[in-house]
């Protein structure tokens, strides 16, 4: 079946720093990949997408390819703020094009960024 | 516009007991799906539910659980003679169609003792 694989956590980094999240999958098809955000006390938050190959998604200066010959979607970003800090969770939808709502998460990773 | 709000948000069950875990989807929104966390893990698909109908159960446990989205009111998660190791983080997404973002709730943390 179905599965997305994060670098493990928890990663932590000073202000300004550069960040790269990596996240690889293995899925049938052509899958739809995301990255959504948990902040602390809050439900995660779609952070980013990307629909085909070659796509590339960004948002608040994140960015993610999608990276079909390496099956993978890393995120990153130029330089973090400590309001950066949460978990990250790399996901994909490969319901047949219906539906962006089944998905299958990574484990997620822990970000931490210090002043 | 509120967001989709799960209640309770934490919930204590003695093995055996039931629990019924209430999810309202934001306003305008008939797509519902449900996710559990367990601890150290990544969130599983659970089930996915329009209104009054169930279009994929593929991640629900065959015994114990299950869902309902009914035509009035908010969709409902019910586990019945729960165990300890149903105890984990259960979260809500709602969206207004399938190919949408799912925009999730803030979960409700299970504990059974």
């Amino acid at each position: 079946g179905d599965s997305v694989t994060q670098m493990e956590g928890p990663v932590t980094l000073s202000e300004e720093a550069f960040l790269t999240i990596n996240c690889t999958y293995t899925a049938t098809g052509y899958p739809s990949l995301f990255w959504y955000v948990q902040y602390p006390g809050e439900g995660l938050q779609l952070l980013l997408k990307a629909t085909k190959a070659d796509d590339k998604g960004s948002n608040k200066g994140f960015e993610a390819t999608y990276r079909k010959e390496t099956t993978s979607f890393h995120l990153e970003k130029g330089s973090v703020q400590v309001s950066d800090s949460a978990v990250y969770f790399c996901a994909l939808s490969n319901a047949g094009g219906t539906s962006y709502g089944k998905l299958t998460f990574g484990q997620g990773t822990i970000l931490t960024v210090h002043p | 516009n509120a967001g989709v709000m799960q209640n309770p948000r934490h919930l204590v069950r003695r093995r055996g007991q039931e629990a019924r875990l209430r999810c309202s989807p934001m306003k305008g929104h008939s797509h519902v799906y449900w996710y559990r966390q367990l601890p150290e893990e990544g969130l599983k698909f659970m089930v996915y539910l329009q209104k009054e109908n169930i279009i994929d159960e593929s991640g629900m446990p065959k015994e114990r659980f299950s869902a309902e989205f009914p035509k009035e009111g908010p969709s409902i998660l019910r586990i019945q003679q729960v165990v300890r190791g149903d105890s984990a983080a259960y979260f809500c997404a709602s969206s207004d169609r399938g190919l949408a973002e799912a925009f999730f709730g803030q979960g409700t943390r299970l504990t059974v003792v």
